[in-house]
């Protein structure tokens, strides 16, 4: 089955830590996002990229970090400088411009 | 830059009509997109409108005035399981992006 996964689905995170969040698909996309969304908020943009090997920062970068070595991987690492993190992360991915597909999600929970 | 307006809450009852309205100020406009999200779960496309008017997709439609900067989503025949979050979306960046709207939260009453 061709989509968009994300491990882990839930993921708790001590004070100081760096932690990466997975997102894979096999949908043959260029395009990647990944969005944080707090409780009963809509969607913040972190990062964007269109193609391999290049990224861009979305609205809300600061303490987060990306990287797209292939097409199918956008992993996401949010980092110790990022000081409040408990959030919902999205990624999704896009062909067209008009559709982006989302994963399942992780929920991150510092601790 | 971008920024969208929706409605925080809708509520409705089963069987009924519902209109959510989406108001945006963009620098360039790409069309406008609608996502659904269950509480807990991820976005779900919807519809996508680039030109003026309707586009019906079953119970949905999607209906867009750009000289307005302005959009909506009917959701028909209102059922339970329609409960849930309605996001509006536009392309920013040239086209690079997309922004989100804040979020509708529609309730469905018995």
């Amino acid at each position: 089955d061709g989509g968009i996964t994300q491990s882990p689905k839930y993921l708790f995170r001590k004070e100081g830590q760096n932690v990466t969040l997975s997102c894979e698909q096999n949908l043959n996309h260029d395009a990647m996002y990944w969005y944080r969304q707090d409780p009963g908020q809509g969607l913040r943009l972190i990062y964007y990229s269109q193609i391999v090997n290049d990224f861009q920062k979305g609205d809300i970068a600061e303490g987060y970090s990306v990287s797209r070595e292939k097409k199918e991987s956008f992993p996401l690492t949010v980092t110790s400088a990022q000081k409040n993190p408990t959030a919902f992360y999205l990624c999704a991915s896009s062909i067209q411009r008009d559709t982006q597909y989302f994963g399942p999600g992780t929920r991150l929970t510092v601790l | 830059g971008q920024s969208l307006e929706q409605p925080s809450e809708v509520t409705a009852v089963e069987g009924a009509i519902v209109q959510i309205n989406c108001t945006y100020q963009t620098s360039g406009f790409y069309g406008l997109s609608w996502y659904q999200q269950h509480d807990g779960g991820a976005p779900t496309f919807l519809s996508y409108n680039a030109l003026d008017g309707l586009e019906e997709t079953g119970r949905f439609s999607s209906f867009l005035s750009r000289s307005d900067s302005y959009g909506y989503l009917l959701l028909q025949e209102l059922q339970m399981k329609d409960s849930a979050s309605y996001f509006c979306a536009v392309r920013d960046n040239y086209g690079q992006n997309f922004v989100f709207g804040p979020g509708t939260r529609l309730s469905v009453l018995p």
